[in-house]
């Protein structure tokens, strides 16, 4: 089945850094979501991306389909960014269901 | 944006009881709805696809008989675990898609169930 990959798998930084967090896949989709998982458990949906560029706020993703990777840019980090990131693919012909990367759990500090 | 609700939050039972969990779609109508399971500090793992008005399609290796999907309408979907064990005990976190099926469509996450099995 296909393979998704993110990395680093662990990251912490001080507030007001920037991070580039990547998702590497092994085959070609329709479809690549990126979420963060809040403490709780909450995933909140942050980009819709299969392919390009999208800007929301301080977060950014862009998808280079072709070569199977994208990245989650985060600048200005705050604590409230803190939880585990994971990009999903929805695999070409996969019948829309999403398989998750491994996901990179990321730690703000003061 | 879509929400998507899951009742409970957390549940504690006792080995050998049956648990439900249901998934709601809030404000759309979703004819297909995904369940998934969360062990700690792992990634979400598709358990199963739910489709309105017919069975659900389980992926390799869930039984079937021990995770029963209801997908009773376009806003519903229930999860039973029946006869329930400690390997049981997971995060529980379904999603439901917000379109007409088409390819590539935005899921929505609920916010999880938790199950502890004593």
């Amino acid at each position: 089945g296909i393979q998704v990959e993110q990395s680093p798998p662990d990251l912490i930084l001080q507030e007001g850094a920037n991070s580039t967090l990547r998702c590497n896949f092994s085959d070609s989709v329709n479809n690549l979501q990126w979420f963060h998982q809040n403490p709780w458990g909450q995933l909140i949906n942050l980009f819709y991306i299969p392919s390009g560029t999208k800007q929301n706020g301080r977060l950014s993703a862009t998808t280079v389909a072709t070569e199977r990777y994208s990245l989650l840019y985060i600048s200005s980090s705050q604590t409230t960014d803190s939880g585990v990131y994971f990009c999903a693919v929805d695999l070409t012909g996969g019948g829309n269901k999403l398989t998750f990367g491994t996901g990179t759990q990321l730690k703000v500090e003061l | 944006g879509a929400v998507v609700s899951q009742h409970p939050s957390r549940v504690i039972c006792k080995s050998g009881t049956s648990v439900k969990i249901e998934c709601r779609s809030l404000d759309f109508q979703a004819t297909t709805m995904f369940w998934y399971r969360q062990f700690p500090k792992k990634s979400l793992m598709l358990m199963a696809t739910s489709n309105e008005g017919s069975k659900a399609t389980y992926e390799q290796g869930v039984e079937k008989d021990k995770f029963l999907i209801n997908h009773a309408s376009l806003t519903l979907s229930t999860l039973t675990v029946t006869s329930a064990h400690p390997e049981d005990s997971s995060f529980y976190i379904c999603s439901a898609r917000d379109g007409s099926g088409g390819v590539g469509e935005t899921q929505y996450f609920g916010p999880g169930t938790r199950l502890l099995v004593l």
